[in-house]
């Protein structure tokens, strides 16, 4: 087990449907991340959240939107994407929110939009 | 701002040759310096870490040293094996305002080792 896990890990949508993408973490962490992994960009950070509360959010368009209800669970809510949207999305979580906290990733949901 | 830049890829490698991959950076204040490797079919993971000039992070037999002069956090590893397949990132942390503690991360370099 990875500490942090997502579901689904393959998700293949339509422009118009609506899905979720969920993450959870079994470590305790108090910091939750969305990053998005493109091919040949690096990564691109999304959504921070700290105890529950967003800290960042890296202007990213609002068919994407994200949820915390608690510190052990994150959300990413899709609506009407785009066919650029279509990457890897990842979740990661730190102890908190500080310089010497490494993240730690789960194996991310790949997403296809058609 | 922020910015880190690694080595284009990618990196091919017989089993047993010495690895290099090469990572400078640009940011204000003191930040902590990463590497993370990334499996196929995984999410990153950390390989290693220094928090100060001058630290070396080694694990697994991969080794960096924080060099604040020239600003870079080269990633080393003395015989590479075929499990060693993978995509490395270079990555700090930032030290400014909001964006305390967050990472920003290098384009990758893929690295494949041959039996």
């Amino acid at each position: 087990e990875t500490g942090v896990t997502q579901t689904p890990r393959h998700l293949v949508m339509g422009m118009t449907n609506k899905k979720s993408l969920k993450c959870e973490q079994h470590l305790g962490h108090n910091a939750m991340y969305w990053y998005k992994q493109s091919a040949k960009k690096p990564l691109e950070l999304m959504f921070v959240y700290n105890f529950k509360e967003q800290t960042e959010n890296n202007s990213v368009p609002s068919r994407f939107s994200p949820e915390c209800p608690n510190s052990s669970h994150l959300f990413l809510h899709l609506h009407t994407l785009q066919p650029e949207d279509s990457a890897l999305y990842l979740c990661a979580s730190s102890q908190e929110l500080g310089r010497d906290s490494p993240l730690h990733f789960g194996n991310g949901t790949r997403l296809t939009v058609t | 701002g922020n910015s880190v830049t690694q080595m284009e890829g990618p990196v091919t490698l017989s089993e047993e040759a010495f690895l290099t991959i090469n990572c400078t950076y640009t940011a204000t204040g003191y930040p902590s310096l990463f590497w993370y490797v990334q499996y196929p079919g995984e999410g990153l993971q950390l390989l290693l870490k220094a928090t100060k000039a001058d630290d070396k992070g080694s694990n697994k037999g991969f080794e960096a040293t924080y060099r604040k002069e020239t600003t870079s956090f080269h990633l080393e590893k003395g015989s590479v094996q075929v499990s060693d397949s993978a995509v490395y990132f270079c990555a700090l942390s930032r030290t400014g305002g909001t964006s305390y503690g967050k990472l920003t991360f290098g384009q990758g370099t893929i690295l494949t080792v041959h039996p």
